[in-house]
């Protein structure tokens, strides 16, 4: 049971560069979420999904679009990379959305150069 | 929306000694908050969590308790140890008003000296 795994791990882009995000859990949980965390900034919520067919914006969309795959897997795109979007990127996941224990994963580490 | 504050963003303890942080929030329909243990290069972990038809819960040396009324609850890990040095962060989930996203605070960044 690997829990939530992400692929990357780190990853170095150009301004300009799209690249996808891999996040995929084993839980067998319904909701998904992407996170970005910047110094001093906490963590921030990008995208969400509650469950399988269905995805929301949360605090800081823009410049992103996501994909949920199946129940499993949870993609973040980014389709122009921009150098605002260096950040430490998290996917976790909920048996339910709401009052629910999010599980996260290791995270990727972008620079956008 | 949600806000959380979160203070110390910096704490620092001699093993053995008590570490207390502490948060607000802001939307009174919160009614779940987790508190999470990052570690260097890694994801956060959840380590305990409250919801709001309690007032304290401990589990071994941590404990949380949470004040409704006031809108503010805090994190209690004694008998401090070397291994809870870490990136300590709060949370609130305003599911009662259907929100469903947990609001984090900033941080704290909990050093105990040996």
């Amino acid at each position: 049971n690997a829990g939530v795994t992400q692929t990357p791990k780190f990853q170095v882009l150009k301004t300009g560069q799209s690249m996808t995000l891999q996040c995929a859990q084993d839980m067998n949980h319904n909701s998904m979420y992407w996170y970005r965390q910047d110094p001093g900034m906490g963590l921030r919520l990008i995208y969400y999904s509650a469950s399988e067919g269905t995805t929301d914006k949360g605090e800081v969309p823009n410049g992103y679009n996501v994909s949920r795959l199946n129940k499993r897997e949870f993609s973040l795109r980014l389709e122009s990379a921009a150098p605002s979007q260096t950040s430490v990127y998290f996917c976790a996941s909920s048996a339910l959305q709401g009052v629910n224990e999010q599980y996260f994963g290791p995270g990727t580490r972008l620079t956008v150069t | 929306g949600e806000n959380v504050e979160q203070h110390p963003s910096t704490l620092s303890v001699q093993e053995g000694d008590s570490a207390v942080i502490k948060c607000t929030y802001s939307d009174s329909a919160s009614n779940y908050f987790p508190w999470y243990k990052q570690e260097l290069g890694k994801g956060p972990q959840l380590i305990i969590d409250i919801r709001s038809n309690v007032g304290e819960k401990k589990d071994q040396r941590i404990a949380v308790t949470l004040n409704k009324t006031a809108k503010h609850f805090s994190l209690h890990i004694t008998e401090t140890q070397p291994e809870d040095s870490a990136v300590y962060f709060c949370a609130a989930d305003p599911s009662g008003a259907g929100s469903y996203q947990l609001t984090f605070g900033k941080g704290t960044k909990l050093s105990v000296i040996p």
